[in-house]
C-alpha cells in the first residue's frame, strides 16, 4: 500500500462545478503540500499545510491530522483549472523525505 | 526575485554517455531536491541537499549522483545512460529554516533528457 494515496485518479467535471480531491497518508508528517502541474508545464506549489485550513482565491485546502487526510477544493471551477494536482507529505518516519501521491488529473469542460 | 533555474532545458544523449544537469535555487534557499518524472511513474525522488550535504536519497542506482556547492547551486550526474533514463528531471528549492523541512517548494521548469 502506498504511503500517500490520492483520489480520484482522474476527474472530469463541467465548468462551475465544485471540485474535491482527496489525499490520505499513513505516516507521521511535519507538513503536507498541494501542487499543480499543467500539461507540459512546470510544477507550482499551491499550499503547504500542517494544520487546519488555507484559502487562496477559489482554492481551499484542509487537513485533519488525526485522520491523516487532506482535501483540496476548487470552487466555481474553470477550464484553466485543468491540470494534475499532486499531494506530497514530509514524512517524519523517513528523515523528513517528501513522499508523493500519484496525482489527480482534472479536466474541466466548458 | 529570480526563480529556480535549470540548465539545460533540453538535451539528447546516446546510451552509455553521461550527463550533468544544473539547478540554481532561489537566492537564499539552501535546500535543493531533485526528481525524475516519467509518464508512467510520476514523480520519483532522487536526492535532497541542504548546505552541501546530502540529506536524503531515493531508490535510484549508483549511476545517479549529485552534489551541492557552497552557493547552494546543485548538479546531478547520470553516468552510463540507459534508454529508461529518458525523463523530465525537476529541481525544487525551499527556504528551509532552522526548523527542518518547513519551507514551501519552488520548482524549476525541468531538464528534458532524451536517451537514444
Amino acid at each position: 500500500k502506498n504511503e500517500v494515496e490520492q483520489s480520484p485518479q482522474n476527474l472530469t467535471a463541467q465548468e462551475g462545478e465544485f471540485i474535491t480531491i482527496n489525499c490520505s497518508y499513513s505516516v507521521g508528517i511535519s507538513a503536507l503540500h498541494w501542487l499543480q502541474q499543467h500539461p507540459g508545464g512546470g510544477i507550482v506549489s499551491l499550499f503547504m499545510l500542517s494544520s487546519g485550513k488555507k484559502k487562496h482565491g477559489r482554492l481551499i485546502a484542509t487537513i485533519n491530522i488525526q485522520e491523516k487526510h487532506s482535501s483540496l477544493h476548487i470552487t466555481a471551477s474553470h477550464p484553466r483549472d485543468s491540470a494534475v494536482y499532486i499531494c506530497a507529505v514530509r514524512s517524519m518516519d523517513s528523515n523528513y523525505q517528501l513522499i508523493w501521491g500519484a496525482g489527480t488529473k482534472l479536466i474541466i469542460k466548458p | 526575485k529570480a526563480g529556480v533555474t535549470q540548465t539545460p532545458r533540453y538535451l539528447i544523449k546516446t546510451r552509455g554517455q553521461q550527463v550533468t544537469l544544473s539547478c540554481s535555487p532561489i537566492s537564499g534557499h539552501r535546500s535543493v531536491s531533485w526528481y525524475q518524472q516519467t509518464p508512467g511513474q510520476g514523480l520519483q525522488f532522487l536526492f535532497e541537499y541542504f548546505s552541501e550535504t546530502q540529506r536524503n536519497k531515493g531508490n535510484f542506482p549508483g549511476r545517479f549522483s549529485g552534489r551541492q556547492f557552497s552557493n547552494s547551486r546543485s548538479e546531478m550526474n547520470v553516468s552510463t545512460l540507459e534508454l529508461g533514463d529518458s525523463a523530465l528531471y525537476l529541481c525544487a528549492s525551499s527556504p528551509d529554516g532552522r526548523v527542518r523541512n518547513t519551507g514551501e517548494l519552488f520548482f524549476g521548469e525541468g531538464s528534458r533528457l532524451t536517451v537514444l
